[in-house]
């Protein structure tokens, strides 16, 4: 059964680097044609897509992120990660990795998981 | 971008009875060449991430009770719960991949009267 986790700091300082892991079980990241998301969550802006990624590394980034996002996969580890730089308070959300079977556009995503409160504060 | 609207924002309904929560596109989400509209469903219960019920409009992801079913094209869609069970309360997005970026309605929470 694939299963899909999140890890990372659960806090960061305005200004700084946001940066999460995806770790992939249970399957393989590159044995599939599948594309690999990030997705988060927040009172204020519901759920927004952030970004996915191939696991021969092509990405596809939201407009209205992307000069903040950089999204990589380590296939070796099967994971995934997200670095957004720049972080305000805005930027506090529920983080979600999920597998992307559309790629380009994204969506839907089919499996996610459990999600990982990020606080951005000094 | 392509917006979506759910309407109604929260809704009560009794044991047993039928659910419908509606979500518009800004634009249409139906691709011409092979006639299949992108756009999905999701149920999020307390706690816990989404989780994808229907995609293509009206196609049930396996495992998902045959209560649920999806309708609509173009720019207006319908999730439909035909007798709501308890464990039916959460909160349902509807999400277009029709362009990039993909983007979600802003949840309709669905609560047993």
């Amino acid at each position: 059964q694939l299963q899909l986790q999140e890890s990372g700091p659960g806090l960061v300082k305005p200004s700084e680097t946001l940066s999460l892991t995806c770790t992939v079980s249970g399957g393989s990241i590159s044995r599939s044609s599948y594309y690999w998301g990030w997705i988060r969550q927040s009172p204020g802006k519901g759920l927004e897509w952030i970004g996915s990624i191939y696991y021969s590394g092509n990405t596809y980034y939201n407009p209205s992120l992307k000069s903040r996002v950089t999204i990589s996969v380590d296939t070796s580890k099967e994971q995934f990660s997200l670095k957004l730089s720049s972080v305000t308070a805005a930027d506090t959300a529920v983080y979600y990795c999920a597998r992307d079977i559309g790629g380009s556009p994204p969506g839907p995503f089919d499996l996610w998981g459990r999600g990982t409160l990020v606080t951005v504060s000094s | 971008d392509i917006v979506m609207t759910q309407s109604p924002d929260s809704l009560a309904v009794s044991l047993g009875e039928r659910a419908t929560i509606n979500c518009k596109s800004s634009q249409s989400v139906l691709y011409s060449s092979n006639n299949k509209n992108y756009l999905a469903w999701y149920q999020q219960k307390p706690g816990q991430p989404p989780k994808v019920l229907i995609y293509w409009a009206s196609t049930r992801e396996s495992g998902v009770p045959d209560r649920f079913s999806g309708s609509g094209s173009g720019t207006d869609f319908t999730l439909t719960i035909s007798s709501l069970q308890a464990e039916d309360v959460a909160v349902y997005y509807c999400q277009q991949y029709y362009s990039s970026p993909s983007s979600f309605g802003q949840g309709t929470k669905l609560e047993i009267k």
